[in-house]
């Protein structure tokens, strides 16, 4: 069963950035679309984006375009998600979550498992 | 983008009692909908999806259906442990998007 672990927890001022890493347990890291979705304190779920670790493709949510940068690293199954120019409303939860296998052209769009969450609080 | 709605915000069920959670998009998505459960302070979980397929090791009292812009969750008789938030997610069309969610409370 695969797990998904991240790193944890960060404190940032606002303006800096952040880079939040997603480590897969098995060696199929490569197979699978890993998607990033946030959650503000007491909030719903936001979609970020995904990267396909096999070959580097990254697609991100538009509100997101201009601030995010999603990346991996196949020889330690590590995806990475990066947020800059951070403000006090990026404060969340970050979730990174594995693209659903299966027939469909969609499937990839769902998201399991799901990582344990990495808090980012963004205070001066 | 398409607007994920879900009814009601909260919902009061005593145990072994079933739950029903509706969902609503704000176009058309056909059966690219997907349910998940959140309990406090723990990572979303899988439960249904394409409206109606149950994940891997999810009990049979969890039940989606649905197509197009309406679709419901039911939880046949409500355990301990479904007492939780669930959000309902649209996969059809970027970007992807949740519902604000149904938080199921114990009565």
């Amino acid at each position: 069963q695969v797990q998904l672990v991240q790193s944890g927890a960060e404190v940032k001022k606002p303006g800096a950035s952040v880079k939040v890493s997603c480590k897969a347990s098995r060696k199929t890291f490569t197979g699978y679309y890993v998607h990033w979705v946030r959650q503000a304190p007491g909030q719903g779920l936001e979609w970020m984006g995904w990267i396909n670790p096999n070959s580097g493709a990254t697609k991100y949510a538009q509100r997101f375009q201009a601030r995010v940068t999603m990346t991996r690293d196949t020889s330690i199954s590590t995806a990475y998600m990066e947020l800059s120019r951070l403000r006090s409303d990026d404060t969340a939860v970050y979730y990174c979550a594995r693209g659903l296998y299966g027939s469909g052209s969609f499937i990839f769009r769902i998201f399991d498992p799901w990582g344990q969450g990495t808090l980012v609080i963004v205070s001066s | 983008e398409i607007v994920m709605t879900q009814s009601p915000a909260t919902l009061s069920v005593s145990p072994g009692e079933r739950a029903t959670l509706s969902c609503r998009a704000s176009q058309s998505v056909s059966s690219d909908l997907a349910w998940y459960q959140q309990t406090l302070g723990q990572a979303p979980r899988l439960l249904i999806y394409s409206a109606s397929t149950r994940a891997t090791g999810i009990p049979a009292r969890f039940s989606g259906s649905g197509s197009g812009t309406e679709f419901t969750l039911t939880i046949s008789s409500l355990q301990s442990e479904d007492f939780a938030v669930y959000y309902c997610q649209q996969f059809n069309t970027w970007p992807l998007t949740f519902g604000g969610g149904t938080k199921v409370e114990i009565k």
